[in-house]
């Protein structure tokens, strides 16, 4: 009974591929989220959905294109990869204003 | 931009006993949540505790509360009868009130429980 989930947690690809990351909530959420966490463990947001709609896009490369098909769905792809984009991705959901629901993390490793 | 403040990196608390993390922040809003987040060696973010602003009573989580200060703009978390499954990063976040309203992390504190 997974709340968020992510697919696949772990990722590691060279330099100048394209990947996708999945994300499916069973919360029945309006809101999901990506946000990245670098070697420092620090977090960022990059993208947030609101009922399929794109609500914030912080500065995030072009690379990074966002998909949502659903309001149960948040795809992250990501074009041309670098190394810089090594770190976790966590997507993440949540009713509005309240507490963000996470999924376990993609651990993304560019070689 | 709201900011987070975690002054700690790293603390250390025996089990059994009680540990406070600090958390302070910066926003010109008056409506608004903040939170505490745990991060294990798993990765997964867990939500520990939940604080809306406009409430003055201090949100309490059976060995977790908080000392909600609105004026001073601190948060900070106590940790009670520590256990050796609290060792973990702790992210202290504020949130604006509204509309997929994103979360504006502070850098973490490590917590060590130690025997």
């Amino acid at each position: 009974d997974t709340a968020v989930s992510q697919t696949p947690k772990y990722l590691v690809t060279q330099m100048g591929n394209d990947k996708s990351i999945k994300c499916e909530q069973n919360l029945g959420h309006d809101t999901m989220y990506w946000y990245k966490q670098d070697s420092k463990k620090f977090l960022k947001i990059m993208f947030s959905y609101n009922n399929k709609e794109l609500i914030i896009n912080e500065t995030v490369p072009n690379r990074f294109s966002p998909k949502s098909p659903d309001k149960a769905h948040l795809n992250l792809h990501i074009n041309s990869l670098e190394l810089g984009d090594s770190a976790v991705y966590f997507c993440a959901s949540s009713q509005s204003p309240y507490e963000q629901y996470f999924g376990p993390g993609t651990r993304l490793t560019v070689t | 931009a709201q900011t987070v403040t975690q002054s700690q990196p790293e603390m250390s608390v025996q089990e059994a006993e009680t540990v406070t993390l600090s958390c302070t922040y910066d926003t010109s809003e008056s409506d608004y949540y903040l939170f505490w987040y745990k991060q294990p060696p798993s990765r997964q973010m867990i939500l520990v505790i939940r604080q809306e602003a406009y409430k003055q009573q201090n949100a309490t989580e059976n060995r977790f509360s908080v000392n909600f200060q609105k004026a001073a703009k601190s948060f900070s978390l106590k940790i009670s009868d520590s256990q050796l499954g609290d060792a973990a990063m702790y992210f202290c976040a504020y949130g604006r009130a509204g509309t997929a309203s994103k979360l504006t992390f502070g850098t973490g504190t490590r917590l060590q429980v130690t025997l």
